[in-house]
């Protein structure tokens, strides 16, 4: 069964800190690993997309990582900002051209505070 | 969010009653992807669906609910009979046709049940 686990579940930091979620997945066959930044009341939006070769990618202060060897993914924040208060979620995409499947994790929430 | 419209955005419906939600991908989108997203949980995939073509439904209850993506006007899922535990926040998803490309958001549609 293809499942991702995210930690922490929750998280607060003071502004200006630097932060790292992390994403454990088991999901085969491995087509891409996204981390997705949810804001209250709103729908995901894409962060980074990374495919099996891809060890990192920077969006601005995010940055991700990837070990699909361990199956590991994480996402660092730099200098955190109030904005940046929101859940991030990790989702992986298992599946052939054509049929892509997403498995989402439940998210970090995270909290920035003045 | 810009780009993927949802609407409504909040819905109210007593149990038995019918719900309708729409939704209108991106420009130049022709794959949409509903998922639903229940209180402190992920979203979880429901029907994947190309112009006039259902692809997977997998994720979508036998009963009760349908989904279309006619060739012309917005992608409808139709939820008949409502009852209690169809209370929650409805996502479409849209994306162009090569693998490997992030899916956009529409901000969602929170279906209450009375």
């Amino acid at each position: 069964k293809n499942q991702v686990e995210q930690s922490p579940q929750s998280l607060i930091i003071l502004e200006g800190k630097n932060c790292t979620l992390q994403c454990n997945y088991t999901v085969s066959p491995f087509s891409n690993l996204r981390w997705y930044k949810q804001d209250t009341g709103r729908g995901p939006v894409s962060l980074t997309i990374m495919t099996f070769s891809e060890n990192t990618k920077s969006n601005g202060r995010y940055t991700a990582t990837l070990d699909a060897d361990t199956k590991q993914s994480s996402l660092h924040i730099t200098a955190s900002q109030l904005s940046d208060s929101a859940s991030y979620i990790c989702v992986v995409s298992a599946g052939n051209f054509g049929n892509e499947k997403l498995t989402f994790g439940t998210g970090t929430r995270l909290t920035i505070i003045p | 969010n810009a780009g993927v419209m949802q609407n409504p955005r909040h819905l109210v419906r007593r149990r038995g009653q019918e719900a309708r939600l729409r939704c209108s991908p991106m420009k130049g989108h022709s794959h949409v992807y509903w998922y639903r997203q229940l209180p402190e949980e992920g979203l979880k995939f429901m029907v994947y669906l190309q112009k006039e073509n259902i692809i997977d439904e997998s994720g979508m209850p036998k009963e009760r609910f349908s989904a279309e993506f006619p060739k012309e006007g917005p992608s409808i899922l139709r939820i008949q009979q409502v009852v209690r535990g169809d209370s929650a926040a409805y996502f479409c998803a849209s994306s162009r046709q090569d693998t490997n490309q992030p899916q956009h958001f529409g901000d969602g549609t929170r279906l209450s049940i009375l």
